[in-house]
């Protein structure tokens, strides 16, 4: 199997702090994850790409310094909303591809952020 | 430019009466499509894809879509819709390795008794 998951499933923070979202590769080496943003009846945005041992790729728009992403090591990449404020409340999904040349993503069950 | 179109944002259909979720892309080289289903408050799961070969797929839960590279279109159908089946549909399309897959908007499809 390809098993993705997320951590935490569901998290509050107040308005100012910071907040960490796991993402794990759970039985297979990813070398790329992609992490995605979900607004309300919306569809999933790309925020960034994740390759290991690398700087993320940041799409248009997406702020890195708000968004921190880390992909230490082929197994675990984290997504830091840094500073966060209401707006930022979302729904965040990250994927994970086994090689490099593969076209398939395996996506996590999310994480839903709600900032207060 | 790339992108994906669905032009039905929400549909109904009856309990055991067939289905067809429209699907249709735009990109510039060969497409590599895919069906996911996200059910409330959860993760994608893919239905199914379509690399290349046979433009007839088929799915888990009894889904199948139809590659037509004439209508650039890339349709799911299920010949009887259960209730379970009431969740969101997105279809994404992705080209070249190692990169992102682009969505469309999704359809929510509701399911009546």
């Amino acid at each position: 199997g390809a098993v993705v998951s997320q951590h935490p499933s569901r998290v509050i923070c107040k308005s100012g702090t910071s907040v960490k979202i796991e993402c794990r590769s759970l039985d297979f080496q990813a070398t790329t994850m992609f992490w995605y943003r979900q607004f309300p009846k919306k569809s999933l945005m790309l925020m960034a790409t994740s390759n290991e041992g690398s700087k993320a790729t940041y799409e248009q728009g997406v702020e890195k310094d708000k968004f921190l992403i880390n992909h230490a090591s082929l197994t675990l990449s984290t997504l830091t909303v840094t500073s966060a404020h209401p707006e930022d409340s979302s729904f965040y999904i990250c994927s994970a591809r086994k090689e490099r040349s593969s076209y398939e993503q395996y996506f996590g069950p999310g994480t839903r952020l709600t900032v207060t | 430019a790339q992108s994906v179109t669905q032009p039905d944002i929400h549909i109904t259909v009856s309990e055991g009466a067939s289905l067809e979720l429209r699907c249709n892309y735009s990109y510039g080289a060969t497409p590599y499509l895919f069906w996911y289903v996200q059910s409330p408050g959860q993760g994608l799961q893919l239905l199914l894809k379509y690399f290349s070969g046979d433009t007839l797929v088929q799915g888990i839960k009894g889904f199948e879509a139809e590659f037509k590279r004439s209508q650039s279109s890339f349709n799911l159908r299920k010949p009887s819709v259960h209730w379970s089946d009431a969740a969101e549909y997105f279809c994404a399309v992705g080209g070249q390795a190692g990169t992102a897959l682009i969505f469309g908007k999704g359809t929510t499809l509701s399911v009546s008794s």
